[in-house]
């Protein structure tokens, strides 16, 4: 089974921290994302990413940042918390190409940034 | 503007009725439509639906796509308390990043 963890599921930061949140995928998967999921909005997405080092903005990218360093590890990174990046913080991967489309989600982190 | 939208946003019923929850898109490029289920924690994958009339079924749960009318109906019988969930329709635009673009999701609470 694929198996996509973060590392903590829930995080309570101060305004202005620096937050580090990370995503580990076990199955090899090239393409790698981050959502936020918020009330009547769905699941937006931040960042993604094709292959290590390769990284692209999504639909809100604005306070975010992202680093692939390693196949397995996509990091999002909150430079400067804001209280509206509190959120839950999805982040999913797939095989690319010629793979399943769909993508295969972890458990979450729910952000409070107080 | 790619645009999902599913209805109702939020639904209750009871254990045993049928329900339908709707997705309508208006996109480019479309290739495929996804629906999730979320519970307490990561979405689960349900469907992928790329031609038009063809229905999928798994279980108790099925689902359709119809090209012509842009929209994708995720029905669900004899429901259980099991399937209260989150449930979200996705599309995948046919260049090749794999991107999804979600609706808001339907919130089902089944009632026992």
């Amino acid at each position: 089974d694929v198996k996509v963890t973060q590392s903590s599921r829930y995080l309570v930061k101060r305004t202005g921290e620096k937050v580090f949140l990370e995503c580990v995928q076990d199955m090899d998967h090239e393409n790698m994302f981050w959502y936020r999921q918020d009330p009547g909005l769905g699941l937006r997405l931040i960042y993604f990413s094709y292959d290590v080092k390769m990284k692209e903005k999504g639909d809100i990218p604005e306070g975010y940042s992202v680093s692939r360093e390693k196949k397995e590890r996509f990091s999002l990174i909150l430079e400067s918390a804001s209280t509206n990046q509190t959120s839950m913080y999805l982040c999913a991967s797939r095989h690319s190409p010629g793979g399943g489309y769909e993508q295969y989600f972890g458990p979450g982190t729910r952000l409070t940034v107080t | 503007e790619d645009k999902v939208v599913q209805s109702p946003l939020s639904l209750v019923v009871h254990e045993g009725d049928t329900v339908t929850l709707n997705c309508s898109y208006e996109v480019t490029n479309f290739r495929s439509l996804l629906w999730y289920k979320q519970e307490k924690k990561a979405p689960t994958f349900l469907f992928m639906l790329t031609s038009s009339g063809i229905e999928k079924k798994s279980g108790r749960l099925s689902s359709i796509l119809d090209k012509k009318e842009l929209f994708s109906i995720l029905n669900i019988t004899a429901t259980q308390t099991g399937d209260s969930a989150v449930y979200l329709c996705a599309f995948l635009s046919s260049s090749n990043t794999g991107k999804l673009i979600f609706g808001q999701g339907t919130t089902l609470q089944v009632k026992p």
